[in-house]
């Protein structure tokens, strides 16, 4: 079974402050993806990369980067994270035309 | 631009009764539209995608290309039904992005 695995399942930052969010996955897939989940609004594409090196923004790309060094590890960074970035973050992985996600990262700003 | 539409944000259903879960899309090309699901403490998972045209737990969902739908329909609920459901739609392209509609959270009442 796929697995994608995020580092961290809650998270508490200060308004400023540079935020990491990791995600692994363990089956080879080219096709990696962030997303931020909110109530009413659905999931929202922030970053994708279909390989290593290469990334494309997504639809809220907006105060977001993200790193992919190598193929299984997909990094989201919030460069000066703000109260409104307080979200649920969900990392994907493609494998055919499906999506395996990870747990999700529930992060608090204050 | 591309979009996916689903116009309720809660659905309420009797169990027995039957479910109908509406999504539309708007899409120029030749779209892939699939259904996640996400059950309470769970990771969001593929319902179905209307490419292999399967049942899963008694779903299925039949792409209309001339009405933009692709609703998800079940003949008689159940109380393990209740989730979040996402209507998502693959752009056939270099970029394999999936965009997600807002959602619509199912109650099953007893």
């Amino acid at each position: 079974d796929v697995k994608v695995t995020q580092s961290s399942r809650y998270l508490v930052k200060r308004t400023g402050e540079k935020v990491f969010l990791e995600c692994v996955q363990d089956m080879d897939h080219e096709n990696m993806f962030w997303y931020r989940q909110d109530p009413g609004l659905g999931l929202r594409l922030i970053y994708f990369s279909y390989d290593v090196k290469m990334k494309e923004k997504g639809d809220i790309p907006e105060g977001y980067s993200v790193s992919r060094e190598k193929k299984e590890r997909f990094s989201l960074i919030l460069e000066s994270a703000s109260t409104n970035q307080t979200s649920m973050y969900l990392c994907a992985s493609r494998g055919g035309e499906k999506l395996f996600f990870g747990s999700g990262t529930q992060l608090s700003v204050l | 631009a591309q979009r996916v539409t689903q116009p309720e944000k809660l659905l309420s259903v009797f169990k027995g009764a039957p479910v109908e879960l509406k999504c539309n899309y708007s899409y120029s090309g030749s779209p892939e539209l699939f259904w996640y699901v996400q059950y309470s403490r769970q990771r969001l998972q593929l319902l179905l995608r209307h490419i292999s045209r399967e049942s899963i737990k008694g779903f299925t969902a039949d792409l209309n290309k001339g009405e933009t739908s692709f609703h998800l329909k079940k003949p008689f609920a159940q109380e393990e039904d209740s989730a979040m459901y996402y209507c998502a739609l693959s752009e056939r392209n270099r970029d394999d992005k999936i965009i997600f509609g807002k959602g619509t959270r199912l109650h099953i009442l007893p």
